[in-house]
This record gives structure tokens, C-alpha cells and sequence, in this order.
């Protein structure tokens, strides 16, 4: 029962560089999310899914890209590293909203960018 | 604009000694409200959704409480594995997320 998985847990990326984190999810869930947290922050959604193939973005959806091609995955890309995305990255997934059905987090990636 | 705000930012009790924390709301229309737990190094774990004005919900030493402005987390007789930060989120109606507070860090001293 491992419910969501992120990898990896953490990750140094110099500037300028690129990484994908990943997340999987073994609940049949459609819906899956990415949130950021900074400390004293509260989580922010970056981009969210509600279907494979279907994507939308969050409040803080800059610098960042997503792709959904099956209902168990859904990587973040990040492209072009800057500082101000060293933060700790979670992947959630739920059932539709009119299932009343609560998020599903992941254990997060605590990514650093110097 | 929707907003959640969550005090105390942080919390010290003594073991056993009770206490409440507070979330409170200002949003367009609420559809839910939702009560996490997390522990450091570690994903927020769901507690409960309260959905109407009035509603309660219990776990354990855990009762959640809403009213059309605000809930409350009361906490009886807690124990030092209750130490953790206790998240709150909205889900506004029509919306395809949860909106979060920025969390209520509460340590339980023995």
C-alpha cells in the first residue's frame, strides 16, 4: 500500500541546470497535484491534473512544466534552475472533489539551487 | 481575494495540558475545510473535512470544529506524540485545489 511516491527525496542542482522530479500514485486517483513549501509559507500549488493528458496551472507555475500521459504519473520538470526554487516539493493525489475526497501527500523532494 | 490565517504560529504545552488552534477564513465559498497533520521530514497526513457551519469531527485526542468564520483544532490532554504542525486548508467552491494556512507548530513537552 504505498500510496503516493516521490523521488528523489533530496536533490542539489547547480544553476542553469534542468531535473524532472517524479511521482506515482497506486490509488487509481485522477487527480494529482504539485505543491511547493517555503518555510513560513504556507503549500502552494505550482500545477495540478485532472486526467491523464489534461494539465492546469496553480498560483506559482513559473519556471516549471508538467506532463500527464497515465493516470499513475505525473513528473515535475524543471527547467533552468534558479534560486528561488530551492524548496521542498510535494506530489498529492485525491479522488474528483465531488467524492469529497481528501489529498493524498507524498514524503516531498527538499531541492537546493546554488 | 481568499484567505486562510492560522494562529498561533507556534505552541508549547505541557503534556496533558489542553488547548485550541485557531484557523480562520475569508473566502469567496467554502466547500470544505481540511485539517492536516505534519511531521518533520514528512508529507502533511489528512485529519478531517468539515463541510457546514456547526460541524464536528473527533480523532483520538482530536476535535475539529467549524464555524462561517473559523475552526478550531482542540487538542485534550495531549502527549509528546501529538508534537507535529497542524495544517489548515479551504477548498473553494468551483476550485480544483486547497487553499493552505501557513501551519500551527505545536511541541508537547513531557
Amino acid at each position: 500500500n504505498a500510496g503516493v511516491t516521490q523521488t528523489p527525496k533530496f536533490r542539489i542542482l547547480k544553476i542553469g541546470q534542468s531535473m524532472t522530479l517524479q511521482c506515482t500514485q497506486d490509488m487509481n486517483h485522477n487527480y494529482m497535484y504539485w505543491y511547493r513549501q517555503d518555510p513560513g509559507m504556507g503549500l502552494k500549488l505550482i500545477y495540478y491534473s485532472v486526467g491523464a493528458g489534461i494539465t492546469d496551472k496553480g498560483e506559482v507555475p513559473n519556471g516549471y512544466n508538467v506532463s500527464r500521459s497515465t493516470t499513475e504519473d505525473f513528473p515535475l520538470r524543471l527547467e533552468l534552475a534558479a534560486p528561488s526554487q530551492t524548496s521542498v516539493y510535494f506530489c498529492a493525489s485525491s479522488l474528483p472533489w465531488n467524492y469529497n475526497s481528501p489529498l493524498h501527500f507524498g514524503n516531498g523532494t527538499r531541492l537546493t539551487v546554488t | 481575494e481568499d484567505q486562510v490565517t492560522q494562529s498561533p504560529e507556534a505552541l508549547r504545552l505541557q503534556e496533558g495540558e489542553s488547548s485550541s488552534l485557531n484557523c480562520s477564513y475569508t473566502v469567496s465559498g467554502l466547500r470544505g475545510l481540511f485539517w492536516y497533520r505534519q511531521d518533520p521530514g514528512k508529507g502533511p497526513e489528512f485529519l478531517f473535512t468539515l463541510y457546514s457551519a456547526g460541524e464536528e469531527k473527533e480523532k483520538e485526542r482530536l476535535k475539529a470544529t467549524l464555524t462561517k468564520k473559523e475552526s478550531f483544532l482542540h487538542i485534550t490532554a495531549p502527549k509528546p506524540e501529538d508534537s507535529a504542525t497542524y495544517l489548515c486548508a479551504v477548498q473553494v467552491t468551483g476550485a480544483n485545489n486547497l487553499f493552505f494556512g501557513t501551519g500551527t507548530r505545536l511541541t508537547v513537552i513531557p
